[in-house]
Order: structure tokens, then C-alpha cells, then sequence
């Protein structure tokens, strides 16, 4: 299974400024997948990174806000721009591995816990 | 509107016993179907899946069963141990997306 490193593993940030989060991960993935939760609350994907293309934004999440790049198939970033208290979440990145039609699972990152002051 | 629903916040179970979480969704589409686990400070592990052709998956002490028509997914752990104390999160699948449910808080007594 992937091995997933996130850093920095939390951070205490001012509100207006940003934080750019990096997931690396151990073997060459096609999709990556970026994550919030949020006190209390589900994983929600915030988008889809695959590498040489634009990041696929879910509903409620835009690229000004949460800006994603995809160097290679083993790397990503995620930054949170102009950052609010309500940004307060822990990020986890993601990765596929897909063996089959219905075999397959998402590995996550041990996530990056923010608190917005 | 929450597609995947956990409605039990938390669960108590004495060590040995049977520890059941259930979780329902709203869409007929989603043919995957998955339980995570998470310990604090950790990323969420993958647990045991199943895929919408079958009604039960085993593994070990995990055993996850499927009813499609009920639109229900329930996770049984037999026996309970106290390392199994986490947050259980169901997910589930139609395309490469994974939709969370909110997560069960299990305890299990020692």
C-alpha cells in the first residue's frame, strides 16, 4: 500500500494569510485527492489533482481559494489562500490504488491539522 | 443534503461483544462501498469494502454486509477489543469518488 507524508503536520496561521500544505507520496500515483474535515464533521473532497492537468473542483470549493498544483505522480500541494477561522480543519491528501472494478481503496495522509486565528 | 449518513455519533460496547455501526445512502448508483477507521491524529485506514454484487464481505473479526434495497451498510466486529476503540467512517462509491459518512465514535470497554 502507498505510504503518504503530509507536512507540516499542523500549523497555527493568522487570518488573511495563506498555507500551502504538501503530500508526498511513495510510488507514482494518477490521482490524488484532497480532503477536508472539518470539527465534527465527514471527510468532504475538496478536489481532484491528477498530474499534467488541471484539479477538479467539488461543489463549494474554487481554484482562488484552494489552489492545488501536481508537479509529478508523486507529489502535491494544496494552499489555503486568504484563510478565515471557518478554514479551521484538518487537510489530508489522498491516493487511489485500483486493482480492479471493485477492488480498490483510497490511502490517506496522516493529515494537517489548521487552526486559523 | 447528506448522502451518506451515520446516525449514531458514538457507540459503547463491553470488551468481547459485538460491535455493530450501521450507515445508509441516499443513492442507488454507488456500487462500492467502504469502512475506514480512524485513530486521533492518524489519516483515516482503510478497513474492509464491498462491491454492490455481493451482501456480505468477511475479514478476520470484520465482517461487512450490504442491503441494497434498504439502501444499508452496517460494519459487525466480533469480538470487540479495546484497540478497536477509533472513528468509523463508511464510505461509498459510483465513480472514483469516495463520499464520507460523519463517523461513528466506538469505545470499547475493557
Amino acid at each position: 500500500s502507498a505510504v503518504i507524508s503530509q507536512k507540516p503536520s499542523r500549523d497555527i496561521c493568522q487570518r488573511g494569510t495563506s498555507l500551502t500544505i504538501q503530500c508526498q507520496v511513495d510510488s507514482q500515483v494518477t490521482m490524488m485527492f484532497w480532503y477536508r474535515q472539518q470539527p465534527g464533521q465527514s471527510l468532504t473532497l475538496i478536489a481532484t489533482a491528477n498530474q499534467g492537468s488541471e484539479a477538479t473542483y467539488e461543489s463549494g470549493f474554487v481554484i482562488d481559494k484552494f489552489p492545488i498544483s501536481r508537479p509529478n505522480l508523486t507529489f502535491s500541494t494544496l494552499t489555503v489562500s486568504n484563510m478565515s477561522p471557518e478554514d479551521s480543519s484538518i487537510y489530508l491528501c489522498s491516493v487511489e490504488e485500483r486493482r480492479g472494478p471493485f477492488d480498490n481503496e483510497q490511502f490517506f495522509g496522516p493529515g494537517t491539522r489548521l487552526t486559523v486565528l | 443534503d447528506q448522502q451518506v449518513k451515520q446516525n449514531s455519533p458514538s457507540l459503547s460496547v463491553q470488551e468481547g461483544r459485538i460491535s455493530i455501526l450501521n450507515c445508509d445512502y441516499t443513492n442507488s448508483m454507488f456500487d462500492y462501498f467502504l469502512w475506514y477507521k480512524k485513530y486521533p491524529a492518524e489519516g483515516p485506514t482503510f478497513l474492509i469494502s464491498i462491491s454492490s454484487i455481493k451482501d456480505k464481505n468477511e475479514d478476520g473479526r470484520f465482517t461487512v454486509f450490504l442491503n441494497k434495497s434498504a439502501k444499508h451498510l452496517s460494519l459487525h466486529i466480533v469480538p470487540s477489543q479495546p484497540g478497536d476503540s477509533a472513528v468509523y467512517f463508511c464510505a461509498v462509491s459510483g465513480t472514483y469518488k469516495y463520499i464520507f459518512g460523519t463517523g461513528t465514535r466506538l469505545k470499547v470497554l475493557a
